[in-house]
């Protein structure tokens, strides 16, 4: 089945700056990779997903940029904000574990005011 | 639309007893995922459903679980007999077609075994 590892676990940031958060994968038949956001005791929440057919999509200070033939995918925050802070998880699904999203371990964002 | 919908909340049981936990899915969703997030272990699926119907059950961690789809509208995850390792927060997901649309989480069931 499909392993999603995620990098790195914590990323400290100052408001402003970028981050930038790494997963690779190991099913090569895998064709879609969402990104969720968990805020402190809330729901994981869709930010941005990416399909196999496309490198690179944006939206506002998201983007998330696939990489298929080395298996990996990031998911880049441009001009942080304190609001971003949040547990960040990445994800796979397709190929040979079709119709299971596998998620990576996550990452905790904060973004220093 | 309500989204999708989960209870009760939260649930504080004593080792042994028998837990039932619900879903509504979000309405026309006819996909249907059952998580478990740890700080252990992370976000793990449990078990999913396409059309009511379960589709792979692998990750349920043993036959103490059980989950049943009856309709489109409502699905049920059971823990019996209940154990302290069993505390985590449970989530379930609603998607329309497959799981490489859109997973819409519900707010979770925070569940302490003692």
């Amino acid at each position: 089945g499909e392993n999603v590892e995620q990098h790195p676990s914590t990323l400290s940031v100052q408001e402003g700056d970028s981050a930038v958060i790494k997963c690779t994968y190991s099913d090569s038949a895998s064709n879609y990779f969402p990104w969720y956001k968990q805020e402190l005791g809330k729901r994981p929440q869709l930010i941005i997903d990416i399909r196999s057919n496309v490198g690179e999509k944006k939206d506002q200070r998201i983007a998330v940029t696939l990489n298929k033939t080395a298996k990996h995918f990031s998911l880049h925050i441009t001009e942080t904000q304190p609001e971003d802070s949040a547990v960040y998880f990445c994800a796979g699904a397709g190929g040979t574990s079709y119709g299971k999203l596998t998620f990576g371990q996550g990452t905790i964002l904060t973004v220093h005011p | 639309d309500a989204g999708v919908i989960q209870s009760p909340r939260h649930e504080v049981t004593e080792m042994g007893q028998e837990v039932t936990l619900r879903c509504k899915p979000i309405s026309g969703h006819n996909s249907l995922f059952w998580y478990r997030q740890t700080m252990m272990r992370g976000l793990e699926l449990l078990i999913y459903f396409n059309n009511n119907v379960p589709i792979d059950d692998s990750g349920m961690p043993e036959d103490r679980f059980s989950a049943k789809m009856p309709n489109a509208s409502f699905s049920t995850l059971k823990i019996q007999p209940s154990e302290p390792r069993d505390s985590a927060v449970y989530f379930c997901a609603s998607s329309f077609m497959t799981v490489q649309e859109t997973q819409y989480f519900g707010p979770g069931t925070r569940l302490l075994v003692l």
